[in-house]
């Protein structure tokens, strides 16, 4: 079945240091990739997406993932944490040509908190 | 992106009686689809809104509970019927297919808080 694993329930980090956040995902072929961010009592803001082509990319806010096939991964990266960037996090995974139907399978979501 | 709108943004119910979401966006998109994110929890798909015709539900999901209308390409309701305490959650739209494109990547509004007493 379908799944998407977000290990990490919560993380703290100091500001200006680095992040990634985990996602691994359970699909039978190659599927569409997405993280986004939900800020407390705001809706979802998309980050950045996956379909094809490098397998780094490169998002809003200075956030990045990459892609790795061979452990069905998708971890979400910035080099310096801003206070800002206090939020939850979600990984999705949607199905190729599956827009029609949605199909969009979200992890738990990681929240993250900012130390001064 | 789209900019999309909820309304309202969030109510306070009593246990029995039912609300409408409305949810608009600024442009003509194919897709619109309606999640719940229960408290503490990730998203869940409740339906597809489709323009002309009865949406779409998944599993678990009903359309006699969640009566989902969508008369044209930028506006669609969802009505959480004969609430109960556990339909406590917020409830978001989203969009697929901007300007007819491509489908897959979805833009969410910024949710209905909703509060069943």
């Amino acid at each position: 079945a379908q799944s998407v694993t977000q290990p990490d329930i919560h993380i703290t980090v100091s500001e200006g240091a680095s992040l990634e956040l985990r996602c691994n995902y359970s699909y039978g072929a190659t599927p569409y990739l997405f993280w986004y961010v939900q800020s407390p009592g705001q809706g979802l803001q998309l980050l950045l997406k996956y379909f094809s082509g490098d397998t780094l990319v490169q998002g809003i806010k200075g956030f990045e993932a990459e892609f790795k096939r061979s452990q069905s991964s998708f971890n979400l990266r910035k080099p310096s944490v801003h206070w800002s960037d206090a939020a939850e996090y979600f990984c999705a995974v949607g199905a190729r040509g599956g827009g029609s139907q949605g199909n969009l399978i979200f992890g738990k979501g990681t929240k993250l908190s900012v130390k001064p | 992106s789209a900019v999309i709108s909820q309304k309202p943004s969030r109510d306070i119910c009593q246990r029995g009686t039912s609300l409408t979401i409305q949810c608009q966006v600024d442009s003509q998109v194919t897709m619109m689809f309606w999640y719940r994110q229960q408290p503490g929890q990730s998203l869940t798909l409740i339906a597809t809104a489709n323009q002309g015709s009865e949406a779409t539900y998944e599993s678990g999901f009903v359309i006699d509970k969640f009566p989902i209308s969508r008369p044209n390409l930028t506006f669609s309701t969802l009505t959480v019927s004969n609430m109960s305490p556990e339909d406590s959650s917020i409830y978001l739209c989203s969009v697929g297919g901007l300007a007819g494109g491509f489908t897959d990547t979805q833009y969410f509004g910024p949710g209905t808080r909703l509060t069943v007493l």
